[in-house]
């Protein structure tokens, strides 16, 4: 049982440059979600998913898109990458029932745009 | 949207000590959920506490909803202990989609 994988782990990008993250869970979990955390910061949530096919935003959705086409997979977009957006990016997931709350993260993505 | 703050905000400790970290929000919760970020990063889910009290170990967590916040104990600390504990919560606005606002953060030191 993986739980959340994410990949890369690391990467470089040039200002301007796209490129996707991603995310997959072998829970069955129903929601998932991507946060960005910055240095000394909390987390904050970029986009979220109730299911497969149904996106939305969070707090801080700006040069992001996101996709879920399966219930397994949610992959975050950056288009024209910015100084900005260099972070270190966590993809989490959580079921439903009580005992299914609590989310389970991946290790995360650190994203440096240069 | 809710706010979370969290005491302190660095804490350093002898292997040994007990310890208790705060976490205050601004409005009603349906969700309440500690999580210990390890040196190398990963996040890991420690309690999910809207209200009351729950125990894992040497760990322990307290929610007190109606006064709006949450204590987060932790007793006999270990040097693996260290890293940064978050407090993060989704307000009781109506519906769910589980979706939450963490705070910045404790940064707990456990020197041997």
């Amino acid at each position: 049982n993986a739980g959340v994988t994410q990949t890369p782990k690391f990467r470089i990008l040039k200002i301007g440059q796209s490129m996707t993250l991603q995310c997959t869970q072998d829970m069955n979990h129903n929601y998932m979600y991507w946060y960005r955390q910055d240095p000394g910061m909390g987390l904050k949530l970029i986009y979220y998913s109730v299911g497969a096919g149904i996106t939305d935003k969070g707090e801080v959705p700006n040069g992001y898109n996101v996709s879920r086409s399966t219930t397994e997979d949610f992959p975050l977009r950056l288009e024209l990458a910015a100084p900005s957006q260099t972070s270190v990016y966590f993809c989490a997931s959580s079921g439903q029932g009580i005992a299914n709350y609590g989310y389970t993260f991946g290790s995360g993505t650190r994203l440096t745009v240069v | 949207g809710i706010q979370v703050e969290q005491s302190p905000p660095d804490l350093i400790l002898q292997e040994g000590a007990n310890s208790t970290l705060r976490c205050n929000f601004s409005d009603s919760v349906n969700n309440l959920q500690w999580f210990h970020q390890n040196p190398w990063g990963q996040l890991i889910n420690l309690f999910y506490i809207p209200s009351g009290t729950k125990q894992n170990g040497r760990l322990s967590a307290t929610t007190v909803a109606t006064e709006r916040y949450s204590l987060l104990y932790i007793s006999s600390s270990q040097t693996t202990d260290s890293g940064v504990y978050f407090c993060a919560v989704e307000g009781d606005s109506g519906g769910s989609n589980y979706k939450l606002t963490f705070g910045k953060g404790t940064l707990l030191t456990v020197n041997p």
